[in-house]
């Protein structure tokens, strides 16, 4: 079965690092999203991707935080300069909202765990 | 805005019935669906309502009422694996944005 796959699993980083986290969506899915879960919180949405540009973004997507879709596999999030507060699990996202399957369901990679010291 | 709101943990017995509720309120509404979510895993999809009304998928049932803003995950015969959070979270319209409650931490005992 399909699935989206993200590296790395886990990045330790020191606070002002730049730290880019790869994700690889479903083959035929054409919406992308990053969502991010600190310890013992909610799952918080961060950004939505469509058609090469950012569809959504929340208040937490500040300029320290960029995506990219560099090719046709590869979707990213760049974090600029780490602080303490970005330590969280960051969950890439897929979805295939077409008229086969138009219910937005999102397929989530196992996570990328960045913990900032 | 949007507000989700579900309770914070549960507790159910092995073999019981279980029902999960959530309120929201949100401008835009394309749907509502039901995640699990297992400590220290990625949310994984159960169901997804987007009409008044109860669907069912074997031991998990989920209910909308869009009038009130309101709908229920129902477990049933619940089993030990069923131990995991569970997450209410609402599609809105426009800009392809799910918004995730807080969860429902559910524990199965025996």
């Amino acid at each position: 079965e399909p699935e989206v796959t993200q590296t790395p699993s886990h990045q330790v980083t020191q606070m002002g690092q730049e730290v880019i986290l790869r994700c690889v969506p479903i083959s035929n899915h054409l919406y992308f999203y990053w969502y991010r879960q600190i310890l013992g919180q909610k799952v918080e949405f961060l950004v939505s991707f469509y058609n090469n540009e950012i569809s959504e973004k929340s208040e937490i997507f500040d300029d320290q935080f960029s995506v990219e879709r560099p090719d046709g596999s590869n979707f990213t999030l760049k974090i600029r300069s780490t602080k303490l507060e970005d330590s969280a699990m960051y969950f890439c996202a897929s979805s295939d909202n077409s008229g086969r399957r138009n219910t937005g369901e999102l397929f989530f990679g196992e996570g990328s765990r960045l913990t900032v010291l | 805005g949007q507000n989700i709101d579900q309770p914070t943990e549960m507790t159910a017995t092995e073999g019981a019935i279980v029902q999960i509720n959530c309120t929201y309120q949100t401008s835009g509404f394309n749907g509502l669906f039901w995640y699990q979510q297992h400590a220290g895993e990625a949310p994984t999809f159960l169901s997804y309502n987007v009409l008044d009304g109860l669907e069912e998928k074997g031991r998990f049932s989920s209910f909308l009422s869009r009038s009130k803003g309101y709908s229920y995950l129902l477990l049933k015969e619940l089993q030990m694996k069923d131990s995991a959070s569970y997450l209410c979270a609402v599609w809105r319209t426009g800009g392809f944005k799910t918004i995730f409650g807080a969860g429902t931490r559910l524990f199965v005992k025996a």
